[in-house]
């Protein structure tokens, strides 16, 4: 059983550039969550989404959206990348009822 | 949502019980204790979660006093691979509410 899966693995952009990155939930998991992770930090909440529909949100700007598809995966956007948003950006899975959310490797983005 | 306060770092030798220590001093009536060890350039990973008393599981113990205003995560015979970073979070037990990570505690194992 595949755990969570995030593709790609590291990217390089320029600032101004903008930035997909993909999730893949656990086998069956509904919900997916994004988190930014700075170096040296604990990671930040970014939104989650289940049924399609952003359903929470933390406190990151609009350049930051994201998509759920049917099958439940998920992408992240980031629109006009500034440096700060250099960080190890984080996609984790969970379901209703459940109790803990399964993390993937990250995708370790680099604005230069 | 209830603050967490715990160690920045810690050192340990490899055989040796460690115990990271949380404080929650505002913590809900409804809201559960979790634990997430997170490697380098990895996803923090789900350790333990309890509400109260004791809970122990294949890898740790979590200790929750009776005021619940702190908590003790208890590592037994550690080992160098043990060496992560332990984030301590307080809030619901459910899987869709969005975690929210302090600092955590740097654990580093010698041998």
């Amino acid at each position: 059983d595949a755990g969570v899966t995030q593709s790609p693995t590291h990217l390089i952009k320029t600032r101004g550039q903008q930035v997909t990155l993909r999730c893949s939930p656990k086998s069956g998991h509904d919900t997916v969550s994004w988190y930014q992770q700075a170096l040296g930090q604990g990671p930040q909440f970014i939104f989650q989404y289940y049924e399609e529909e952003e359903r929470q949100r933390g406190n990151f700007p609009d350049r930051f959206s994201g998509h759920q598809f049917p099958n439940y995966s998920s992408e992240l956007n980031v629109n006009a990348l500034l440096l700060g948003d250099s960080a190890l950006y984080l996609c984790a899975s969970s379901v209703a009822g459940g109790h803990e959310q399964y993390f993937g490797p990250g995708t370790r983005l680099t604005v230069t | 949502l209830a603050k967490t306060t715990q160690p920045i770092s810690m050192d340990s030798y490899e055989g040796q019980e460690v115990n990271i220590t949380c404080s929650h001093n505002n913590i809900a009536t409804n809201d559960y204790i979790t634990w997430y060890q997170q490697f380098p350039s990895q996803g923090p990973r789900f350790i333990i979660q309890g509400y109260k008393t004791k809970v122990t599981n294949e890898v740790a113990s979590l200790f929750i006093p009776a005021d619940r205003k702190s908590s003790t995560l208890s590592l037994p015979r550690v080992s160098l691979s043990d060496t992560a970073v332990y984030y301590c979070l307080v809030g619901d037990a459910a899987g869709r509410r969005a975690l929210t990570f302090g600092s955590g505690t740097r654990l580093q194992v010698q041998p």
